[in-house]
């Protein structure tokens, strides 16, 4: 199974301020690099896929970029509500596809 | 709209099994794989297997095969994730999403979960 790493496992960060989280994979997966947000008790909404392209409705603030085994999210001003727990997810081939640890963005 | 209605919470003893839904409403049902992923409390999202609900071909996650049983019906656009032989360790929200099932596809749709309880 490919292994997928994210770092920081989590963040302090001030409203405004640009964070980078960052995902690699123990093998390449091209671009098949997908970003999610969790917020306490909901379900994880997607926010980029194929590593670089916004879903529909995502605030612009949100980029993602990369390829083969190495990926970042970037939030370019930190909102109030930003603040989650992060995931990547690699959808290679072949099956299973699997996510990172999560990376948790706090209040400082 | 595309939603994903899940069943209601669940408690189970251990050596048990339990079959959760997914219902899903506002798109063509067969067009879509289902997912099931599930998170343990304060832990992350792990996948266990997808559906086709054209044919009803599965793929599980090794760890689950033997035990993980998932079916759709497409006459009510409904599949079913049955886990069986539970353990505390299977105590956990699980999620069904859908993709498209293609490489490099994503979970662009996700019911709200269903928070299974094991417990003697």
């Amino acid at each position: 199974d490919i292994q997928m790493t994210q770092s920081p496992s989590s963040l302090s960060a001030s409203v405004g301020d640009r964070v980078t989280i960052t995902c690699r994979a123990s093998q390449s997966i091209a671009r098949s690099l997908n970003w999610y947000q969790q917020k306490p008790g909901k379900a994880p909404k997607l926010l980029v896929y194929g590593a670089s392209s916004l879903q529909s409705g995502v605030s612009s603030r949100f980029s993602g970029s990369g390829s083969g085994t190495d990926f970042t999210l970037t939030i370019s001003s930190l909102q109030p509500e930003d603040f989650a727990t992060y995931y990547c997810q690699q959808s290679s081939s072949p099956l299973p596809w699997t996510f990172g640890q999560g990376t948790k963005v706090e209040i400082k | 709209q595309v939603q994903l209605v899940q069943s209601g919470a669940e408690v189970r003893k251990p050596g048990a099994s339990v079959k959760v839904s997914c219902k899903a409403s506002g798109y063509i049902f067969t067009s879509y794989y289902m997912h099931w992923v599930r998170q343990a409390p304060g832990q992350g999202l792990e996948w266990m297997g997808r559906v086709n609900p054209t044919g009803g071909s599965t793929s599980y996650a090794q760890r689950f095969q033997g035990r993980v049983t998932m079916t759709r019906d497409t006459s009510t656009s409904t599949v079913y994730m049955e886990l069986s032989s539970l353990t505390s360790e299977d105590t956990a929200v699980y999620y069904c999403t859908r993709s498209i099932g293609v490489t490099g596809d994503y979970f662009d749709f996700w019911g709200q979960g269903t928070l299974v309880t094991v417990s003697s």
